[in-house]
């Protein structure tokens, strides 16, 4: 079945450059989301990328996918204090997309001033 | 144009009652989709409901039931409560008619705390 996997923590100062990773092992054809969830919140859509794409760029953000290792990773640049949350990776089949997502256990960003 | 609504937003119950939870999907989208987020983790998907119909269902027991209505806004519904369904109850909306765009927006949870 579908494991997603991130780690769970990274600091960073203000203005720098964040790099949250994940890792996933659907082999089909997927969507692959990245989510931020602020204390006691829902969840916010940041961005999302079809399997068949390299790089996704989004104002500040950068989506880099290496689908030979099943790979994603989520650029922040010029980290600002508002980005401290916790960041969610999700995957769902292209087959079924808009069904099942499968979300990793979530990376707690703390940005320092 | 109001995004996915959720209500209530925080609720109490106790141990052996049943509670239900209600999901108004993004406007245009036809299809909702529950999740369980406990304390500290990601979501769990539970089921999704598409034309009035459950589409897809996680590992979750029958205890767990939903409905969609023809204006597509869905409930959840857990009955014989247990101290561990205590969580954030997330509902998310997208398309599943004609072309997909991979867009899944989520609601901002109800909160269930049992006791």
């Amino acid at each position: 079945g579908e494991d997603v996997e991130q780690s769970l923590f990274l600091s960073v100062r203000e203005g720098d450059s964040s790099v949250i990773n994940c890792t996933y092992t659907d082999s089909s054809s997927t969507y692959l989301y990245w989510y931020k969830q602020e204390p006691g919140a829902g969840l916010q859509l940041l961005t999302y990328i079809f399997s068949n794409m390299d790089m996704k760029q989004d104002q500040r953000l950068t989506v880099l996918l290496n689908k030979k290792d099943k790979h994603l990773s989520l650029r922040i640049a010029d980290t600002q204090t508002g980005d401290s949350a916790i960041y969610f990776c999700a995957e769902t089949p292209i087959k079924a997309a808009g069904n099942k997502l499968t979300f990793g256990g979530g990376t707690r960003v703390l940005v320092k001033p | 144009d109001a995004g996915v609504t959720q209500s209530p937003t925080h609720l109490i119950k106790t141990r052996g009652q049943q509670v239900t939870l209600r999901c108004s999907p993004k406007s245009g989208h036809d299809t909702v989709s529950w999740y369980q987020q406990a304390l500290g983790q990601g979501p769990q998907f539970i089921f999704q409901y598409y034309e009035e119909e459950e589409r897809q269902r996680g590992n979750f027991p029958d205890r767990f039931s939903g409905h969609q209505f023809p204006n597509y806004s869905s409930e959840l519904n857990v009955n014989a409560l247990l101290l561990g369904d205590s969580a954030l109850y997330l509902c998310a909306s997208g398309f599943n008619r004609g072309v997909n765009t991979g867009e899944l927006f989520f609601g901002e949870g109800s909160r269930l705390t049992v006791l």
